[in-house]
């Protein structure tokens, strides 16, 4: 099946640091999602890319969905301590049935 | 407004119980309705997705089944529960540009 390859796994870094993590795939995708995970809750969409090359922000964070529509990566600059939880990218297929296929996420950990 | 509602919240089962969870959509008419499953806090997987009333499209062979029965109504259910079971289950909706989570049902097998 079409799967996504998230990295990093995991980030620890200092409070005012700039993070990036991205996503691969062998498949081509119609859309690229990032969405936000607190601990026990639902995943929040944080931005949407609907075409190959889109750049788009959202506050502090940038994302921008690749020319090949395998790709896509997500910044956050000047990261804060509420910027903690786990990112994930998410991708929505083409052609028949659409379906929503995740990454296996980025643990971000911000330290005061 | 439209939004999405699911339940319980958490749940503590024993192995071999019968579950049902719930999931239903509100403001909004024949919207595609999935449910995903997260283990260990990383990785959501797709288990069912459904596009109208009684269809159902299952991703993954398992010990779960889904129905619905409503346009607006997406159930997972399952007639024996096993450990493995244990995870934490979202309900979602295609929603405009993305798609929209529920806030999950915490299920711990016992």
């Amino acid at each position: 099946g079409q799967q996504l390859n998230q990295s990093p796994q995991s980030m620890f870094i200092q409070e005012g640091e700039d993070v990036s993590m991205n996503c691969t795939s062998s498949s081509i995708f119609n859309t690229w999602l990032w969405y936000k995970q607190d601990p026990g809750e639902g995943p929040v969409l944080l931005i949407a890319l609907y075409k190959a090359g889109e750049l788009t922000s959202n506050g502090r964070l940038t994302a921008q969905f690749g020319i090949t529509r395998k790709d896509s990566f997500l910044n956050i600059s000047a990261s804060i301590p509420s910027d903690v939880g786990i990112y994930f990218c998410a991708g929505i297929t083409q052609g028949g049935s659409e379906k929503l296929v995740f990454g296996k996420g980025t643990k971000l950990t911000v330290n005061p | 407004s439209q939004t999405i509602h699911q339940w319980p919240a958490t749940l503590v089962q024993p192995v071999g119980s019968p579950l049902s969870l719930e999931c239903t959509v509100e403001g909004t008419s024949n919207p595609n309705l999935y449910w995903y499953r997260q283990a260990a806090g990383r990785g959501l997987q797709l288990l069912f997705y459904s596009v109208g009333i009684g269809q159902i499209s299952s991703e993954v062979p398992q010990n779960l089944s889904a129905s619905r029965p409503q346009d607006r109504q997406f159930i997972l259910s399952s007639k024996k529960l096993l450990l493995s079971d244990s995870g934490f289950y979202l309900c979602a909706w295609r929603q405009g540009g993305g798609y929209t989570f529920g806030s999950g049902t915490r299920l711990t097998v016992v």
